[in-house]
């Protein structure tokens, strides 16, 4: 069974300029989980869809990131205009049913964002 | 609202000695915890959980967990290290409705011959 694929791994930008990530979650999972994790901390949800709907968006910075996952499978995360701040590993991950909270989370390997 | 606490943010072992990471959780409800390891360049990869039933939770790579209610902890073992465990390992939270998980700052595992 493939993983989470996550493109790319990499990212060099400066700030101000825009910058997307790509995510195609396990084949047949519903939810789809985008995290940001900062250096020396552990991983921040961002926002959660479940299948092309949105479940929660509360903690994402909306004023510049925003994030579409159109057609129930992949989804795209993107930032506009990047600031410093936003250096961070960006994880994908997804699960198979709801989303429920006893539910197993399978990650990607993330993007790894430095913003000079 | 729930937190996680990761005593130390770096342990070292000698191969073959006892691992022992330590995770503390607050929940106003009762609690169900996870412990995740990632390894370089990796995502996190789940290696044991706890959501009802046995308090004692086995996971792979012979890692286990024990919750323990009056302690709100969560800390994990491994009897044995193997260099292969040198990674990063996170504890997370969620409760009740809640599914959006609560991570801790992650221990560094370094184990040395």
């Amino acid at each position: 069974e493939a993983g989470v694929a996550q493109s790319p791994r990499y990212k060099i930008i400066e700030k101000r300029q825009s910058v997307a990530f790509w995510c195609n979650p396990i084949s047949g999972h519903a939810t789809l989980y985008w995290y940001q994790q900062i250096l020396g901390q552990g991983p921040k949800l961002l926002i959660q869809f479940q299948n092309n709907g949105v479940v929660d968006d509360s903690q994402l910075p909306k004023d510049r990131f925003s994030a579409e996952r159109l057609k129930g499978v992949d989804s795209t995360l993107k930032i506009q205009p990047a600031k410093l701040e936003d250096s961070a590993v960006y994880l994908c991950a997804s699960t198979l049913g709801a989303g429920l909270s006893t539910d197993t989370q399978y990650f990607g390997p993330g993007t790894r964002l430095t913003v000079l | 609202a729930q937190s996680v606490t990761q005593l130390g943010s770096h342990v070292s072992v000698s191969e073959g000695a006892l691992v022992l990471l330590r995770c503390n959780y607050s929940s106003s409800v009762p609690p169900y915890l996870f412990w995740y390891v990632q390894y370089p360049n990796q995502g996190l990869q789940l290696l044991l959980k706890y959501t009802t039933g046995a308090t004692l939770v086995k996971g792979i790579n012979g890692f286990e967990a024990e919750f323990k209610k009056s302690e709100t902890s969560f800390h994990l073992t491994k009897p044995s290290a193997h260099m292969s465990d040198a990674a990063e390992y996170f504890c997370a939270v969620t409760a009740g409705g809640s599914y959006i998980p609560t991570f801790g700052r992650g221990t560094s595992l370094i184990v040395h011959p």
